[in-house]
C-alpha cells in the first residue's frame, strides 16, 4: 500500500514563527500536493509540484512557500505564520499517469497562536 | 476545470441504499468523474472512478447517464461507518493538472 507520512499529526506555534509542514511518500510518485481544510470550505489547494524541484501554485498560495528538492518529499513553509493559517492540512501524492487516484495522508492539525 | 454542484448534506438510516448525485453540465469531452469519501480526522480516500455508463467495484457504483452533465455514487446497504464526507471532482487529470476538491456532501447514518 501507498504510504504518504505527514511529519506531526498535531502542531502548535506561536505568530510569527517559520513552520515547516513535511510530507514524505513511499511509492516514487511524481506528484505531490498540498491542501488546507477549513470547516465548511472543503479542501482547498496550496501548491503542488509535479516532479522534483518544481511546483505550481494551487488557489491560496499567498503566506506558504514549498519545498521539493528530492522525489519523496514534499515541504510546506509558512514563512511568518498567522493566526488565520490555523487549520487542518493533508499532503496528497499521486503517481503522474493520467487520471491517477490521489493518495492522503492523516493530515496536521496546525494551530497558531 | 467542470464546476460541480453536490447537495452539502443528507442523511439515512442503517441498511438503506444512498444516492449522492453531482451535477456537472460543463463537463468535458475528456473529462473523468472521480468520487473521493473522507472519514472524520482523515485524509480522503479514492472510492471509484467512471467515464461513462455505469462502474461497480466493492465499495460502491457509479451511474453516468449518457449525456454526462450528472453523476451518481450509490453505496448499497449502508452502515453506520459510511458516516464521511464524499467528494465529486471532474476532470482531466495530466501529470501537471491542479485537483480541485469543491465542499462535498456530508453523509449522516443514523441506527
Amino acid at each position: 500500500d501507498v504510504k504518504v507520512t505527514q511529519s506531526s499529526r498535531y502542531l502548535v506555534k506561536r505568530t510569527g514563527e517559520k513552520v515547516f509542514l513535511e510530507c514524505v511518500q513511499d511509492m516514487d510518485h511524481e506528484n505531490m500536493f498540498w491542501y488546507r481544510q477549513d470547516p465548511g470550505l472543503g479542501l482547498r489547494l496550496i501548491y503542488f509540484s509535479y516532479d522534483v524541484k518544481m511546483k505550481e501554485k494551487g488557489d491560496i498560495p499567498e503566506g506558504y512557500s514549498v519545498s521539493r528538492e528530492k522525489k519523496e518529499r514534499f515541504s510546506l513553509i509558512l514563512e511568518s505564520a498567522s493566526t488565520n493559517q490555523t487549520s487542518m492540512y493533508l499532503c496528497a501524492s499521486r503517481t503522474g499517469a493520467t487520471n491517477e487516484k490521489l493518495f492522503f495522508g492523516s493530515g496536521t492539525q496546525l494551530s497558531v497562536l | 476545470l467542470a464546476k460541480t454542484t453536490q447537495p452539502i448534506s443528507m442523511d439515512s438510516y442503517e441498511g438503506q441504499e444512498v444516492n449522492i448525485t453531482c451535477s456537472h453540465n460543463n463537463i468535458a469531452t475528456n473529462d473523468y468523474i472521480t468520487w473521493y469519501q473522507q472519514f472524520p480526522s482523515q485524509g480522503p480516500r479514492f472510492i471509484i472512478q467512471g467515464y461513462k455508463t455505469k462502474v461497480t467495484n466493492e465499495v460502491a457504483s457509479l451511474f453516468i447517464p449518457a449525456d454526462r452533465k450528472s453523476s451518481t455514487l450509490s453505496l448499497p446497504r449502508v452502515s453506520l461507518s459510511d458516516t464521511a464526507v464524499y467528494y465529486c471532482l471532474v476532470g482531466f487529470y495530466s501529470s501537471a493538472s491542479k485537483i480541485i476538491f469543491g465542499s462535498g456532501t456530508r453523509l449522516s447514518i443514523r441506527p
